[in-house]
């Protein structure tokens, strides 16, 4: 199985400022079929980015994604009131995994 | 658009089973995968398995083999999750999403929140 590690556990920022979000996966990610989501509270996840640094349908382009193999980074160029979520990281190979979530807090 | 809506709540005793359902609409149905994904309260997501309707044919995460049972009903585009032998451990907000191994869950459905208690 393959375990993701994101970090920071939470980031504390503000409105307008710039997001770095990581995933660490303990072996290299098939294909980089590697995908980001955010949560807000009482919600389904919502896709953002799949493929390692495609943008989903609607996702704005504040959104992007980066890496391959085994380190992955989301970032979020300026932050907007509905951004400060809890964001999760999932590798979709084989068998799925997901990261545990890094809370985006103001 | 692809639509998601899952069953309703459920309390469920120790020991016992539940059968959570997800009707798609929008797609087509047939041929796109349908996973399982569960979030315990306060955590993060587990992905229980998936199929695709059209094959019939589940697969399941290791972890809940010989427990889960994922099945689609094309007539009816619905999913359904089943889950045996509950513990307290299973008490969890269970989701469908369109995915599986291989692509994204890009549509998720609202969630169904399964209690286990005596």
């Amino acid at each position: 199985e393959i375990v993701l590690t994101q970090s920071p556990g939470t980031l504390s920022l503000s409105p307008g400022e710039r997001a770095t979000l990581s995933c660490r996966a303990s072996q290299s990610v098939t294909n980089n079929y590697l995908a980001w989501y955010r949560q807000t509270p009482g919600q389904a996840p919502r896709l953002l980015i799949y493929g390692a640094s495609t943008r989903a349908t609607g996702i704005p382009a504040r959104f992007s994604g980066s890496g391959s193999g085994t380190d992955f980074t989301l970032t979020i160029s300026r932050l907007e009131p509905e951004d400060f979520a809890v964001y999760y990281c999932q590798q979709y190979g084989h068998s799925p995994t997901f990261g545990q979530g890094t809370k985006l807090e103001i | 658009q692809v639509q998601l809506v899952q069953s309703g709540a459920e309390v469920k005793k120790p020991g016992s089973s539940v059968k959570v359902s997800c009707k798609a609409s929008g797609g087509t149905f047939s041929s796109y995968p349908i996973s399982w994904v569960r979030q315990a309260p306060g955590q993060g997501f587990e992905w229980m398995g998936g199929i695709i309707p059209i094959f019939g044919r589940a697969h399941y995460a290791q972890k809940f083999q010989g427990r889960v049972t994922i099945t689609a009903d094309e007539s009816t585009s619905t999913a359904y999750m089943e889950l045996s032998s509950l513990t307290s451990e299973d008490t969890a907000l269970y989701y469908c999403a369109r995915g599986d191994a291989g692509t994204e869950l890009d549509y998720w459905g609202q969630g169904t929140l399964v209690t286990v208690s005596s």
